[in-house]
């Protein structure tokens, strides 16, 4: 099993700040998802990097994959109270077998 | 739109009952996926097909069965409820591994 581990697990910032979670495995991964997931709600898909070294933006987010594939970053700009959610990667193995989740970054930006 | 409902949302059940979640998408998507999530796990997968008549086992599969007879559904059914099945459970569907949407859940109580 492939196996996804995510820093920090809980993070708790002001309005404006930036801010950078981290995805890592000592497994390579042919691609990885970032996805958010709201209190109530299902997982969203954000965004999904395929190519090592890969840096993907959507709007304040960027996204990079490892130059190894073997882990992932999310940077936030000016973080917003709209931000606050559960941030989860998750990655398909080389194989396209072992489809993983990570266990999130809790993120709570404050007003 | 197309969409991915499930039902019930909220469930509780006693031990030993048999309980089934339904999951019904208008995705028209070949793929679909049962997983739980509990604190500290992330989301860990149960079952998942490929298409009508097809189910494969995830990484938690054991209580759980699955059935494929149409595109649109792929109900879970815990055949004998236990106090360690209480979680939230989430279906999605997808065309491939890494673009999966998700129904909103169900939580599920095991007394």
């Amino acid at each position: 099993t492939q196996l996804l581990e995510q820093s920090p697990q809980f993070l708790s910032i002001q309005e404006g700040e930036n801010l950078t979670v981290y995805c890592n495995s000592s497994s390579v991964f042919s691609s990885l998802q970032w996805y958010r997931q709201e209190p109530g709600e299902g997982p969203v898909l954000l965004v999904t990097v395929v190519t090592g070294g890969e840096v993907k933006k959507l709007k304040r987010l960027t996204f990079q994959f490892g130059d190894a594939r073997k882990d992932s970053s999310l940077h936030i700009t000016a973080a917003q109270p709209g931000d606050t959610g559960l941030y989860l990667c998750a990655g398909e193995g080389n194989y396209g077998q072992n489809f993983v989740f990570g266990p999130g970054t809790r993120l709570s930006v404050l007003p | 739109d197309a969409e991915i409902t499930q039902s019930p949302r909220h469930k509780i059940t006693e031990t030993g009952r048999q309980v089934t979640l339904a999951c019904h998408q208008t995705w028209n998507h070949n793929n679909m996926f049962w997983y739980r999530q509990d604190l500290g796990h992330g989301l860990r997968l149960i079952h998942y097909s490929y298409g009508v008549q097809d189910t494969n086992k995830g990484e938690v599969s054991d209580g759980y069965s699955v059935s494929r007879s149409n595109t649109e559904d792929l109900p879970l059914t815990l055949e004998s409820a236990a106090s360690s099945q209480t979680s939230v459970y989430f279906c999605a569907s997808s065309e491939s591994w890494d673009e999966q949407f998700f129904g909103p859940g169900t939580r599920l109580t095991v007394l």
